[in-house]
């Protein structure tokens, strides 16, 4: 149990676009879900804590208007990144959490801006 | 807040060797501390967690980690290092307010 997915695993696209990544709990309702992101040989920083039906908590630094987060439902969270540049570029990482401590990871998504 | 941190970014050991990768975490109450593996593309797979309990604690692919209170540690530990254990890893601490974070990772080479 405890399954999380994303979608789409990889995704190109041009300079001043936008990128919606889905986040989806399969076998259980997240009451939290989390956004990371990770750039090469580094560790993850958490981009935002989004609880279902509020608006998402930011982390400092991080552009609430560039990086939109919606979490609509129980099981799913949604991630756009908003006008797209080649510094946006990175492996984007969401969690979910149905109880206190224990986040399950999704396998990822690369995102990379041309 | 909470942090942790991983002193050695690469370590390589041989097949067969032993291992141990150091965390070191900072955080006023008790820590919920984790280990996680990452190879290269991938998303992060749980290796083992420690909310409470015996201190000693025994996770997948035969890795144990030991929580040390008094050195606030949490160092993983496994007797003998096969090739396919070669991979990231991240130690990771939560915290009251259900946030994680995450050290910087330590980099596994394993030589044949």
């Amino acid at each position: 149990g405890a399954v999380v997915s994303q979608h789409p695993s990889r995704v190109i696209c041009k300079s001043g676009t936008s990128v919606k990544i889905e986040c989806r709990s399969l076998d259980f309702q997240a009451t939290t879900m989390f956004w990371y992101r990770q750039f090469p040989k580094q560790s993850l920083m958490l981009m935002a804590t989004s609880n279902e039906g509020s608006k998402a908590t930011y982390e400092q630094g991080v552009e609430k208007d560039k990086f939109l987060i919606n979490h609509a439902s129980l099981t799913l969270s949604t991630l756009t990144v908003t006008s797209a540049h080649p510094e946006d570029s990175s492996f984007y990482i969401c969690s979910a959490r149905n109880q206190p401590y224990e986040q399950y990871f999704g396998p990822g998504t690369r995102l990379t801006v041309t | 807040a909470q942090s942790v941190t991983q002193p050695d970014i690469h370590i390589t050991v041989s097949e067969g060797a032993s291992l141990e990768l150091r965390c070191n975490y900072s955080y006023g109450a008790t820590p919920y501390l984790f280990w996680y593996v990452q190879s290269p593309g991938q998303g992060l797979q749980l290796l083992l967690k420690y909310f409470s309990g015996d201190t000693l604690v025994q996770g997948i692919k035969g890795f144990e980690a030991e929580f040390k209170r008094s050195q606030s540690s949490f160092n993983l530990r496994k007797p003998s290092v096969h090739w396919s254990d070669a991979a990231e890893y991240f130690c990771a601490v939560g915290a009251d307010n259900n946030d994680m974070r995450f050290g910087a990772g330590t980099r596994l080479t394993v030589k044949p």
